[in-house]
């Protein structure tokens, strides 16, 4: 799998859209880009996922760049209950495992 | 909106002594997945299976891990003789299908300390 880069840390104003970015330059056609979040130490949430085309659903937006190399979550309207680690993973075809690395720890600020 | 469930929350265990995690996968998946979180560490892939069998394993999944589907809900995780290096959080994972495109839920995590 290709490995992705990630700011160790970022800070948002609770309200305000939180914008995660992820380096991910050597990923594959056929590789789909996963985010993931993890509260405190519970379990990995599901954020989102995505190939080339953008996409939204009810938590997040997930952008990803025409050349696929980089991608950007997006928390339209970040409260204090967003402070996570954010993960940005991603998992070929036939893949059977998530590969994590460190993530971004965003702060939600009042 | 369905979920992987787990128990316990929390067991404590001597060194040596033989311990069970369970799982309750959703019920609609067919791939299974454990991964451990060892304190302030990353979130590690240890096991999938699938169709009762292993489909996958890393390297910390050793002899003395084994993986079960012992009845048509339940998945499970034995650790024959726990050492001290044991100690982390456990999570289950399901999904409907593997790999691209396919999404795979965790459960909340079952903290196995180690005395």
């Amino acid at each position: 799998d290709a490995k992705t880069t990630q700011p160790p840390s970022m800070d948002c104003a609770e309200g305000r859209a939180a914008n995660l970015p992820c380096n991910h330059s050597t990923i594959s056609g056929n590789e789909y880009v996963y985010w993931y979040r993890q509260i405190h130490s519970q379990g990995p949430q599901y954020i989102i996922h995505g190939l080339k085309n953008n996409e939204t659903n009810e938590m997040a937006s997930l952008i990803i760049t025409e050349d696929r190399k980089s991608s950007t979550l997006i928390l339209p309207h970040a409260t204090l209950r967003d402070t996570a680690v954010y993960y940005c993973i991603v998992n070929g075809a036939g893949s059977y495992q998530l590969t994590f690395g460190k993530g971004t720890k965003l702060s939600v600020i009042p | 909106e369905p979920e992987v469930t787990q128990t316990p929350s929390h067991q404590v265990t001597q060194m040596g002594q033989e311990v069970i995690l369970r799982c309750v996968p959703i019920s609609n998946h067919l791939y299974f997945y454990w991964y451990r979180q060892i304190l302030g560490q990353k979130v590690e892939f240890l096991v999938s299976f699938y169709n009762n069998e292993i489909s996958e394993k890393s390297e910390i999944f050793d002899d003395q891990f084994s993986v079960e589907r012992p009845d048509g809900s339940n998945f499970t995780l034995k650790i024959r003789s726990t050492k001290l290096e044991d100690s982390a959080m456990y999570f289950c994972a399901s999904s409907r299908f593997p790999g691209a495109g396919n999404t795979i839920y965790f459960g909340e995590g079952s903290w196995l300390t180690v005395v």
